[in-house]
């Protein structure tokens, strides 16, 4: 399974932006790269997906490199309530589809 | 609230023992999930249903076993328990299929420990 590495932990000031960095140097071509965030006592939610192009939602933005080896989910102004552990997943189409491999993630601290 | 309901909540059981873990998707949901979250292993897959069939398998454990009901709900067997599978047990759904697009709506967990 394609792996991806993120940072263990970021710190933000509430209302900034924030850039959560993944990298997936071992992707295929037809995965697609998912988001989650996990929030204490919670199970994961969906944040936003994308296959080539940059994708943006109500919930945030996600920035793909062109060479597809790396990705960016953009917080535009960061609240107390995004303080979570946020996931960078690889998911294949096909029979594998549903094997997504969470990795550690990241844990965003937001400061007041 | 994603609409995946997971029973118990919170479950306390001894060395040896069995425990089934339920889970009820999305109404609609074909696909259900299984994860396993422990502090020292994160978030693993653990295996997939789709509309009754395994669909696929990850890092689940022999004495672990999974199905999918006729309306649709899953049950997670978990027997000879050891102290190592204390851990949070997620449940997770979408309406399925083999697309790389597939929302995953996870349900709120049950805690399971080990004593």
């Amino acid at each position: 399974d394609a792996k991806t590495t993120q940072p263990n932990s970021m710190e933000s000031n509430e209302e900034e932006p924030v850039h959560l960095p993944c990298n997936h140097s071992t992707i295929s071509g037809t995965d697609y790269i998912h988001w989650y965030r996990q929030l204490p006592s919670q199970g994961p939610e969906y944040v936003i997906h994308g296959l080539t192009s940059n994708v943006n939602n109500r919930m945030a933005s996600l920035a793909i490199a062109e060479d597809r080896k790396s990705s960016t989910l953009i917080l535009h102004r960061a609240t107390l309530r995004d303080a979570a552990v946020y996931y960078c997943i690889l998911r294949e189409v096909g029979t594998n589809a549903g094997k997504s491999t969470f990795g550690d993630g990241t844990t965003l601290t937001v400061k007041p | 609230d994603s609409g995946v309901t997971q029973t118990p909540k919170h479950l306390i059981t001894a060395t040896g023992q069995r425990v089934t873990l339920r889970c009820s998707p999305r109404s609609g949901d074909l696909s259900v999930y299984w994860y396993q979250q422990s502090l020292d292993q994160g978030l693993q897959f653990l295996i997939q249903y789709y509309n009754g069939e395994e669909r696929a398998k990850g890092n689940i454990l022999e004495r672990f076993s999974a199905q999918q009901f006729p309306d649709l709900h899953s049950e997670l067997n978990l027997s000879s328990l050891e102290l190592g599978d204390s851990a949070l047990y997620f449940c997770a759904s979408n309406p399925g299929g083999a697309g790389g697009t597939d929302t995953q709506y996870f349900g709120p967990g049950t805690r399971l420990t080990v004593l």
